[in-house]
């Protein structure tokens, strides 16, 4: 069966510091993979997406960047966070076998910059 | 352009009536509907899909939906709640599949159920 990772699972960050999240997807080959951002346990958006290795797509302009160095790997990076770089950050995964597959979410990223 | 309305941010109902979580959409072509599930601080859980047959579709812990095309809905159901359904709710919706989409989902704002006791 399929599963996703991420990690860390909590993450306290100054202004200005770099960052870098990781989501890793495993029993499934050649996936869709997703970012969003939770704000204030509400409404999801979608920060970037990929279709395969080496291709991003942004959704939002921002000081974050997404790579996706692997086939089942899918990073978020930004080289100086914002205060409004915090929120829960959601990767998700959906199949490219039929067009029909649901995105299955993983566990998030609970990122506070202070 | 596809969107997705959650038209009551806040639902409470008793523990063992039936709740009922509202979605709208708007899309160009059919419509994939979809129902997540979030608890605090943990990420989303895929509740049910409607892709195409039957209007009234089954999914997890007792949930069910019905797809209502005149009214461009799909409300969430269940006659029953119990006090673990106390969670936010999302509903999603994307068009139809096309070679090569990224098959985004359009989410709505979300709507937080509370069963009490």
């Amino acid at each position: 069966s399929q599963t996703i990772h991420q990690w860390p699972a909590t993450l306290v960050q100054p202004v200005g510091s770099p960052l870098s999240l990781e989501c890793t997807v495993e029993g499934t080959s050649n996936p869709n993979l997703y970012w969003y951002r939770q704000a204030a346990g509400r409404g999801l958006q979608l920060l970037f997406y990929s279709v395969g290795i080496g291709q991003i797509s942004s959704e939002v302009p921002q000081n974050l960047s997404a790579s996706r160095p692997q086939d089942r790997q899918f990073i978020l990076s930004s080289k100086k966070l914002l205060l409004s770089d915090s929120g829960f950050y959601l990767c998700a995964w959906t199949g490219r076998a039929t067009s029909t597959d649901t995105q299955y979410f993983g566990p998030g990223t609970r990122l506070t910059v202070l | 352009a596809q969107s997705v309305a959650q038209p009551e941010d806040q639902v409470n109902v008793a523990e063992g009536n039936p709740l009922t979580v509202k979605c709208t959409y708007s899309v160009s072509g059919n419509p994939y509907l979809f129902w997540y599930v979030q608890y605090p601080n943990r990420g989303l859980q895929f509740l049910l899909k409607y892709i195409t047959g039957d209007n009234l579709v089954k999914g997890s812990y007792g949930f069910e939906a019905e797809f209502n095309k005149s009214q461009t809905s799909f409300h969430l159901k269940k006659p029953s709640a119990l006090v673990s359904d106390s969670a936010l709710y999302f509903c999603a919706v994307r068009v139809g599949f096309s070679s090569g989409s990224a098959r985004q989902l359009t989410f709505g704002s979300g709507t937080q159920l509370t069963v009490l006791p």
